[in-house]
């Protein structure tokens, strides 16, 4: 079974430049989500998808921050214009559930590091 | 909210010691809680989660975390450390029903030979 697939795995950038980072879940996971890792800090959620649709976006800057994942499958998450403390990795995970019950568990991809310089 | 505390940011032990790290959350009802584990160059993957029942589970590699509800604490323990157990753990929690996990800020394990 492939895994969570993220791109680019680098990236460096200016201040105020735009950057994309591309998720592919695994296949059949309705649950997609996207954190923030910032370097010596815990995964920070920023948006969580059911299919095609935004279960939470609490914790999202949507100032310069957008995400989407329009046919329910691969997603794509958008900074602009990047701040200084935008540099860290950004996870994306995915899910499913089995018989409607939460198993719990998330999948994660290597993550998609950026430094904004 | 929930959140999760983890206060030994940096532990360092060589082969065969034995392991605790400590997971404290902040939650007024009932949790899922997980442990996850993060190899040098590698993706965040689970090591042991607890739904309910017994509150000591087992997971892969000879962890194991006890849940005890009255401390509101899941700490994860091995008895004898390995040299590829060097990595970052991270606890983390989620309510029934909200699949997204909060986690904790991590902890990092050096093993040396």
């Amino acid at each position: 079974e492939a895994g969570v697939a993220q791109s680019p795995r680098y990236k460096i950038i200016e201040k105020r430049q735009s950057v994309a980072f591309w998720c592919n879940p695994i296949s059949g996971h309705a649950t997609l989500y996207w954190y923030q890792q910032i370097l010596g800090q815990g995964p920070k959620l920023l948006i969580q998808f059911q299919n095609n649709g935004v279960v939470d976006d609490s914790q999202l800057p949507k100032d310069r921050f957008s995400a989407e994942r329009l046919k329910g499958v691969d997603s794509t998450l958008k900074i602009q214009p990047a701040k200084l403390e935008d540099s860290a990795v950004y996870l994306c995970a995915s899910s499913s559930s089995a018989s409607g019950r939460n198993t719990g568990e998330l999948f994660f991809g290597e993550g998609s590091r950026l430094t904004v310089l | 909210a929930q959140s999760v505390s983890q206060h030994n940011h940096h532990v360092i032990l060589s082969e065969a010691a034995s392991l605790e790290l400590g997971c404290n959350y902040s939650y007024g009802g009932t949790v899922n809680l997980f442990w996850y584990v993060q190899y040098p160059g590698q993706h965040l993957q689970l090591l042991l989660k607890y739904f309910s029942g017994d509150p000591l589970v087992k997971g892969i590699k000879g962890f194991e975390a006890e849940f005890i509800k009255s401390k509101f604490s899941f700490n994860l323990r091995k008895p004898s450390v390995q040299w590829s157990d060097t990595a970052e753990y991270f606890c983390a929690v989620n309510a029934p029903g909200r699949r997204a996990l909060t986690f904790g800020s991590g902890t990092r394990l050096q093993v040396q030979p």
